[in-house]
């Protein structure tokens, strides 16, 4: 199947300081990703759809300026969580889907673990 | 709202039985099913998926039947190995490309050795 790759796998940082997420497509061209997150114990919750070449569309409740998000290429998209507090603390998860084969499945990276202290 | 509901957040199974695991959902819009199989602190992993022109889609040990009128889908696992051990989550989006899709809360599945 498509592999997807996130950078960094974990992070600690400082409240009040920002953190930027990798997500890359590796053998596959993704104009479009979305972000998740995921709190213990919790379901997947979509934040935003990246779309290459334009703006990204976030869900209900997400603060854009909050969760910046660029995809800049067909195979890159991230997520710079901005001013980050300890309640942002979560593992985020992207993904990108595929037409290969037809089916669009949805490929997801490893995650990232997020740590604000 | 939850329009994907896993209403068993977990599951214990003999190894060598069958696992059952459940899935309904709301929105009528959504038109193709997934499940996930997601180990702690790893991405999803896609399993089986099911369009809804279909009642079941079979992929060696893991089958899922659609039942569409109800709005219920389930995954059967047969037979269940201790490697199966993990969380799976139902997935729904409408259908078309590139859809953002919904999930489940998820079941953790235990297959007992």
């Amino acid at each position: 199947g498509a592999v997807v790759s996130q950078h960094p796998s974990w992070v600690i940082c400082k409240s009040g300081t920002s953190v930027k997420i990798e997500c890359r497509s590796l053998d596959f061209q993704a104009t479009t990703m979305f972000w998740y997150r995921q709190f213990p114990k919790q379901s997947l919750m979509l934040m935003a759809t990246s779309n290459e070449g334009s703006k990204a569309t976030y869900e209900q409740g997400v603060e854009k300026d909050k969760f910046l998000i660029n995809h800049a290429s067909l195979t890159l998209s991230t997520l710079t969580v901005t001013s980050a507090h300890p309640e942002d603390s979560s593992f985020y998860i992207c993904s990108a889907p595929t037409g290969q084969g037809g089916s669009y499945e949805q490929y997801f990276g490893p995650g990232t673990r997020l740590t604000v202290t | 709202d939850q329009q994907v509901k896993q209403n068993s957040p977990s599951l214990s199974v003999q190894e060598g039985r069958i696992s059952i695991l459940n899935c309904d959902y709301t929105n009528s819009m959504f038109d193709y099913f997934l499940w996930y199989k997601k180990y702690p602190a790893e991405g999803p992993t896609f399993l089986i998926s099911i369009s809804s022109i279909k009642d079941k889609n079979e992929d060696g040990r893991f089958t899922v039947f659609l039942n569409k009128s109800a709005k219920h889908l389930s995954l059967h696992i047969v037979p269940s190995q201790p490697g199966d051990s993990a969380v799976y989550f139902c997935a729904a989006r409408p259908s078309g490309g590139y859809q953002k899709v919904t999930f489940g809360t998820g079941t953790k599945l235990q297959v007992i050795p």
